[in-house]
């Protein structure tokens, strides 16, 4: 079974600082895709940025990047230019490529507090 | 843009009702899954549903609980006798499945008294 790991409970960071959150993942599959999801207070589901492992290059969507490390089985958030409405739950998640019912598989979490 | 909608946003009831949880999913999309979230925890599966069946379901999803489509664009979530533990956000997902991305909606949070 595939699990997910986030090791950060907490981060805090500065308004327009950067800070990278932490993930590692364990899986035997070489075909998988990697989420970073978005949890504000209201507690909606909001996907921040998607990584599909047969891509070597990291996915990026504007102030959010990824550094993607398969053989590490290691998938970091970095934010840049940190800005209030960053504050907020953040999941990683993992979900296999194989099968399109297959369930995606979260992290425990790490809350985003950013600092005016 | 096509969205998941669930309703209601916040159900309340006691201890042993039977409640049912609604969601749209995007209309052309053809696998739903029901995940729960416990205040302060992960979110954990639950199930997913394909052509009319099940097509994997968690440990967590026991007898109490059920799924249905009911007809072309609904698709629910029963608990039968609901627990103090129950208590949780519920999100609903859709996919058109294969490679593409699951949506989530804006979840229902039941409250168990």
């Amino acid at each position: 079974a595939q699990t997910v790991t986030q090791s950060q409970p907490e981060m805090s960071v500065q308004e327009a600082e950067t800070v990278t959150l932490s993930c590692t993942y364990d899986t035997s599959e070489s075909d998988y895709y990697l989420f970073w999801y978005k949890q504000p207070p209201s507690r909606q589901m909001i996907l921040v940025i998607r990584q599909e492992a047969y891509k070597q290059q990291n996915a990026t969507e504007n102030r959010f990047s990824v550094n993607f490390q398969k053989a590490a089985k290691s998938f970091s958030l970095k934010i840049s230019d940190s800005q209030l409405g960053d504050a907020a739950m953040y999941f990683c998640a993992y979900r296999s490529a194989w099968g399109g019912y297959q369930k995606v598989t979260f992290g425990t979490g790490t809350k985003l507090q950013v600092i005016p | 843009e096509p969205e998941v909608t669930q309703t209601p946003s916040h159900q309340v009831t006691q201890m042993g009702q039977e409640v049912i949880l609604r969601c749209v999913p995007i209309s052309n999309h053809l696998y739903f899954y029901w995940y729960r979230q416990i205040l302060g925890q992960k979110v954990e599966f639950l199930v997913s549903f394909y052509n009319n069946e099940i097509s994997e379901k968690s440990e967590i999803f026991d007898d109490q609980f059920s799924v249905e489509r009911p007809d072309g664009s609904n698709f629910t979530l029963k608990i039968r006798s609901t627990k103090l533990e129950d208590s949780a956000m519920y999100f609903c997902a859709s996919t058109e499945g294969g490679r593409n991305e699951q949506f989530f909606g804006p979840g229902t949070r039941l409250t168990v008294l």
